[in-house]
């Protein structure tokens, strides 16, 4: 299993341009969760999907970022117009429940945002 | 509501020493409990987990019990080693999580070993 997989690893943009990261989730499973990593503020739930719905965007900073699931094997976070603040490690992770009930999340290798 | 609160770091230690990075946690009903590693520059990864009381998770030398009278779940490792560094987040999912597939998150803890 190629596991989750984000794009680009690293972006670097400038103030007030839009950034559009991407994932794919492992194949089968149907919830994928958006993160947030600063040193700051640690690790932060931005926006989770249920089968391709999303369930729970409290943690979406706000209206200038955004997150679609269009099928069960994408889903894009995009951020515009960006700013310097934005600048964080974003991870992509899914899980299923499958057959034995247990909660496991799987996380990409993240996204590496600089917005100068 | 569910919480999660993990020993601050950051940790260090010499190679070999015993390690226990504390967790403890307020949930209702029986949540799973999950240690997650994230070694530097990689996303975090499942190092052991436990799903009901007096289970104990185990890997990599790692280990945890669940421990339902003290609600903790505290993770040990008898002799780290250098490639041990890295930081560990206590996590926990609800009671039958059915739909609602979100994680309770501690801070993590950041532990470097010294050769």
């Amino acid at each position: 299993d190629a596991g989750v997989i984000q794009s680009p690893r690293h972006e670097v943009t400038e103030m007030g341009q839009e950034v559009t990261l991407r994932c794919k989730p492992i194949s089968g499973h149907n919830s994928l969760f958006w993160y947030r990593q600063t040193m700051m503020r640690g690790l932060e739930l931005l926006i989770y999907f249920n089968n391709n719905v999303p369930i729970d965007d409290s943690g979406m900073p706000e209206d200038r970022f955004s997150a679609k699931m269009p099928n069960a094997s994408f889903s894009t976070l995009k951020i515009q117009p960006s700013e310097p603040r934005d600048s964080a490690v974003y991870f992509c992770a899914s899980s299923s429940l499958g057959t034995t009930g247990e909660n496991i999340q799987y996380f990409g290798a993240g996204t590496r945002l600089s917005v100068l | 509501g569910n919480s999660v609160t993990q020993m601050e770091g950051p940790v260090t230690l010499s190679e070999e020493a015993f390690l226990t990075i504390n967790c403890t946690y307020t949930a209702t009903g029986y949540p799973s409990l999950f240690w997650y590693v994230q070694y530097p520059g990689e996303g975090l990864q499942l190092l052991l987990k436990a799903t009901k009381a007096d289970d104990k998770g185990s890997n990599k030398g790692f280990e945890a019990t669940y421990r339902k009278e003290t609600t903790s779940f505290h993770l040990e490792k008898g002799s780290v080693q250098v490639s041990d560094s890295a930081v560990y987040f206590c996590a926990l999912s609800g009671h039958r999580a059915g739909n609602n597939r979100k994680l309770i998150w501690g801070l993590g803890t950041s532990l470097a070993v010294n050769p």
